[in-house]
């Protein structure tokens, strides 16, 4: 399978914790952002990487979010501190750079904070 | 800024037809729309570019009114398959979306 590949599917924690969760995006996309989805609405913008480069964060991303894409191929987001208003799908994506490609998005990380 | 959508909820029996409408306060670069399934990530139907255009995908085709900052997706023959939660994702540049609310679309036998 070449798709977009997220770890964990499921990830529960308590209050407090920190997460770290990994995207695979399809091999040669040099394009990858990450959403958050909570129920009953559209993925929202998290950040997006240009190869290793992490050329925007939404206002969304408070300071306890950080996502790295080392070598410009997989990439991870942690959140420190959890806290319940965290709990959320979160979705990987990506694409080619060129402005009309479309994003292919991966399984998602599915977040309960407790 | 987030596009609207409408209707918010779509119930059709096999064979219908419906229209779904996403609406900007902004001008737009591009209008990308997607399906999800219940548990499962969106998936791509098309891209749509400042232009007019109209484009289609088996019996789903969609239009985008630059001028009035809209698009719609036309579901014709609907088919069990159809069901899920449809989503526009507009495009103020070419990297960023915002997605709206989203339809949902029933689609009986």
């Amino acid at each position: 399978d070449t798709g977009v590949s997220q770890n964990p599917r499921h990830k529960i924690t308590k209050r407090g914790q920190n997460v770290t969760f990994r995207c695979d995006p399809i091999s040669e996309h040099n394009r990858l952002y990450w959403y958050r989805q909570t129920l009953g609405q559209g993925p929202e913008f998290l950040t997006y990487f240009q190869n290793e480069a992490q050329l925007e964060k939404s206002r969304l991303l408070s300071d306890r979010f950080s996502a790295e894409r080392p070598k410009g191929s997989f990439s991870t987001l942690e959140i420190q501190r959890t806290e319940q208003g965290d709990s959320a799908m979160y979705l990987c994506a990506s694409s080619l750079t060129t402005g009309d490609s479309e994003q292919f998005f991966g399984p998602g990380t599915r977040l309960t904070v407790l | 800024q987030q596009p609207v959508q409408s209707p918010q909820a779509v119930i059709l029996r096999e064979g219908e037809d419906a229209v779904i409408n996403c609406s900007s306060s902004k001008a737009l670069y591009s209008v990308h729309w997607y399906r999800q399934k219940h548990g499962e990530a969106p998936v791509f139907l098309m891209i749509l570019l400042k232009g007019g255009e109209q484009k289609g995908h088996d019996k789903i085709s969609a239009s985008f009114n630059e001028k009035k900052q809209q698009s719609s997706l036309y579901l014709t023959a609907s088919q069990l398959s159809y069901s899920g939660t449809y989503f526009c994702g507009t495009g103020f540049n070419d990297y960023k979306l915002s997605f709206g609310a989203g339809t949902t679309v029933t689609v009986r036998a």
